[in-house]
C-alpha cells in the first residue's frame, strides 16, 4: 500500500517550453501532497506544499508564478514549470501524506521525475 | 529552528559487515524522525519511522533506529550489510507546526563485494 507514481519519468524540453509532470497517490486519498526539488548529490528541497481544492504554499525563494501547482482532486497533483530555463533542470520528487497537513503523518515519495532544459 | 544532521557524507562498508549511520537534530519538544533510502534515479523509501513508544524501532531490510533524546540522535543500522543496500540514506524530521519534513544532506553507502 501507499504508493505514490510520478509521470514521466524522465522529459527533455526546450528552453522556454512548459513542462506538466504529474503525482499520483495510487491507493489511498491525499489531501496534502508536496512538492520537492533535488540537486545532484544534495538534498531534497521542499518547494511546495500542495492542499486539494485551495491554493498551494510555496517556500521562500520559490517562484510560484514558474512552478504552477495544482490539486484538482484527492489523489492528483500536478506541477508545471512554465517557460522552462536550463537552470530549471533537476530531478523533482512529489510526496503525498495521508493525514494531510493537519497532522504530523508519514509521506509517501513517488520515483521522481529527471527534467533536462536544452 | 530544527535542523537534521547527518555528519558522514559517504561511508564505504564490506559485505557482510555492520552499519551504523547518523542522524543528530536539533528540536525543541518529542521528534517525529524518519530514514530514508533513495536508489540512483529514484525516489525515497521508506525503511522506518520513530513517532512515540519504544526507542529501539525496526524497519524493512533488516535495518533498526535507536531514538537517543539525551544524545539528539537517531542513528541507523544494520547487523549485516548487503551489496543492494548501496544507496543513499536520508534522515528527517517533522517540522513542529508545519509538519513538514526537513531532511538532512544524507549519507552515501557504498559497499565492497
Amino acid at each position: 500500500g501507499a504508493v505514490v507514481s510520478q509521470h514521466p519519468s524522465r522529459v527533455i524540453c526546450k528552453s522556454g517550453t512548459s513542462v506538466k509532470i504529474e503525482c499520483r497517490s495510487l491507493d489511498f486519498q491525499a489531501t496534502t501532497m508536496f512538492w520537492y526539488r533535488q540537486f545532484p548529490k544534495q538534498s531534497l528541497m521542499l518547494m511546495a506544499t500542495s492542499n486539494e481544492g485551495s491554493k498551494a504554499t510555496y517556500e521562500q525563494g520559490v517562484e510560484k508564478d514558474k512552478f504552477l501547482i495544482n490539486h484538482a482532486s484527492l489523489t492528483l497533483s500536478t506541477l508545471t514549470v512554465t517557460s522552462a530555463h536550463p537552470e530549471d533542470s533537476s530531478f523533482y520528487i512529489c510526496s503525498a501524506s495521508p493525514g494531510g497537513h493537519t497532522r504530523i503523518d508519514t509521506q509517501y515519495f513517488g520515483p521522481g521525475t529527471r527534467l533536462t532544459v536544452l | 529552528a530544527q535542523s537534521v544532521t547527518q555528519p558522514d557524507i559517504h561511508i564505504t562498508v564490506s559485505e557482510g559487515a555492520s552499519l551504523e549511520l547518523r542522524c543528530n537534530y536539533s528540536y525543541g519538544a518529542t521528534p517525529y524522525l524518519f530514514w530514508y533510502v533513495q536508489s540512483p534515479g529514484q525516489g525515497l523509501q521508506l525503511l522506518l519511522k520513530y513517532f512515540s513508544g519504544d526507542t529501539l524501532v525496526q524497519g524493512i531490510k533488516g535495518f533498526e533506529a535507536e531514538f537517543k533524546r539525551s544524545q539528539s540522535s537517531f542513528n541507523l543500522r544494520k547487523p549485516s550489510v548487503h551489496w543492494s543496500d548501496a544507496a543513499e540514506y536520508f534522515c528527517a524530521v517533522v517540522s513542529s507546526g508545519t509538519y513538514k519534513y526537513i531532511f538532512g544532506t544524507g549519507t552515501r553507502l557504498k559497499v565492497l563485494a
